[in-house]
């Protein structure tokens, strides 16, 4: 069975500075993966996905993230954060095959919290 | 172009009273799903569906109901409500089911915060 590990239910981080939130996924067929950000009281929206191809991903706002099929991980990057960037963010899995791609399986999520 | 509208935002039941969370999307979707989202557990997928008359479960169904008689709406139906079903669920759509590639991303509504006490 799939699932998806972030390893940080929480990172702060000062604004302008680098943040990586990391994810590792299990699964033993070929993954489709995805990052998605909430903000306060709204539902989620999709930063970036992986489907194939670019191991690096490039999404909105100014993050990516890398493909790394050897260590299975799904890191997310940037280079400087802004205050708005503040939010809580999940990785998700699916496998493209058990129900389609659309059957997202989640991280817990990883809380960042920038400061001035 | 509303997008995914979910009715209520807020709700507070008793324990045993049955309700219905309403989702419609405008977009012409064929995917729909409902989560629900628990502190430290990100979102965990209740029900599916992959076009108008056609449902399945998703990781946690036990003591929720779906159907999709139209291709706009999916409701998410809590029979006997219980406390541990106090969460903030979530409806989202993408526009095809299709398992290529090809993905669309799914579009998400805001939540309807469920107190069951």
């Amino acid at each position: 069975a799939q699932s998806v590990t972030q390893l940080d239910s929480q990172v702060p981080v000062f604004e302008e500075a680098p943040v990586e939130l990391r994810c590792n996924y299990s699964s033993s067929v070929s993954v489709y993966l995805f990052w998605y950000v909430q903000y306060p009281n709204q539902g989620l929206q999709l930063l970036l996905k992986y489907l194939s191809g670019s191991t690096l991903v490039k999404g909105i706002n100014g993050f990516e993230a890398e493909f790394n099929k050897s260590q299975t991980s799904f890191h997310l990057r940037k280079p400087s954060v802004h205050i708005s960037d503040t939010a809580e963010y999940f990785c998700a899995v699916s496998d493209g095959f058990s129900g389609g791609y659309n059957k997202l399986i989640f991280g817990a999520g990883t809380r960042l919290a920038v400061h001035p | 172009n509303a997008g995914v509208t979910q009715t209520p935002k807020f709700q507070v039941l008793k324990t045993g009273q049955s309700m219905t969370l309403q989702c419609a999307q405008d977009m012409n979707h064929e995917y729909m799903s409902w989560y629900r989202q628990d502190p430290g557990m990100g979102l965990r997928l209740i029900h599916y569906s992959v076009g108008a008359g056609i449902t399945d479960q998703g990781e946690v169904p036990n003591g929720y109901n779906v159907s999709r008689s139209t291709t706009e709406d999916f409701p998410l139906r809590l029979l006997s409500a219980a406390p541990s079903q106090t969460s903030v669920y979530f409806c989202a759509s993408s526009y095809s089911a299709n398992r290529g590639p090809s993905n669309q991303p799914q579009h998400f509504g805001d939540g309807t915060r469920l107190s069951i006490l």
